[in-house]
């Protein structure tokens, strides 16, 4: 969706390395969801943002939104190779009672 | 097993058939979500339910797209007269609660039309 831009598209990383994903909306949040994908599967949820300022953590991975900047960001301390995965932001945008989906950031962790 | 179930999990079929696929939501769920994801994209929204209500539907939905929800628990989509374009990862989700939308994905129906 061009609602909601994710960058970088893919990501390389060496294990141990921490690295950052974002994503931007070009409508008002009233809501961002993290949500991980393996290759031929279905999302599994991370973590819910609601309000502005918020961070959420869990094991390595922290999320972060910034209401006003209608942007939110995924950080992963320390990766693994189990971190390697596709990660979706999903938005409810304009209190639409759905999810609008970026394009996803790929990550690679290698050893 | 009490997560979002969808069937079949692959689907091969020639153009110009028609396939219908299954999702059973989580049972205490009454929203249910059907999305599209095709290769490099996130998913791409097609259509809800409430319980056995089609409450909003894809302007970009063809006609060719159909979903139920008959007694708002299972839901159908169908696809008639299949194209090559419609080459997609198929996913069912559900939620519990209006303003809240963390939803739950079933793995998927990848459809491959030939």
């Amino acid at each position: 969706s061009q609602e909601l831009e994710q960058s970088p598209q893919s990501l390389i990383v060496q294990e141990g390395k921490n690295l950052t994903i974002n994503c931007t909306s070009s409508k008002t949040l009233y809501g961002l969801y993290w949500y991980k994908q393996k290759y031929g599967e279905g999302l599994i949820f991370l973590m819910m943002l609601q309000k502005g300022g918020e961070e959420k953590s869990h094991e390595k991975i922290t999320a972060k939104l910034d209401e006003k900047k209608q942007q939110s960001s995924l950080h992963i301390t320390a990766s693994q190779p189990s971190h390697a995965g596709i990660y979706l932001c999903g938005a409810d945008i304009n209190n639409a009672d759905k999810l609008i989906f970026g394009t996803g950031t790929r990550l690679q962790v290698f050893p | 097993d009490t997560g979002v179930s969808q069937d079949p999990r692959h689907k091969i079929t020639k153009r110009g058939q028609n396939v219908t696929f299954r999702c059973d939501p989580i049972s205490e769920h009454n929203r249910l979500y059907w999305y599209r994801q095709t290769l490099g994209q996130g998913p791409e929204f097609l259509t809800y339910f409430q319980n056995e209500a089609q409450l909003e539907k894809s302007r970009l939905l063809s006609n060719r797209f159909s979903a139920e929800r008959p007694k708002g628990s299972f839901s159908t989509l169908e696809i008639q007269r299949t194209e090559q374009g419609d080459s997609a990862m198929y996913l069912c989700a559900s939620s519990f609660a209006q303003g809240n939308e963390k939803l739950f994905f079933g793995s998927g129906t990848q459809l491959s039309v030939l």
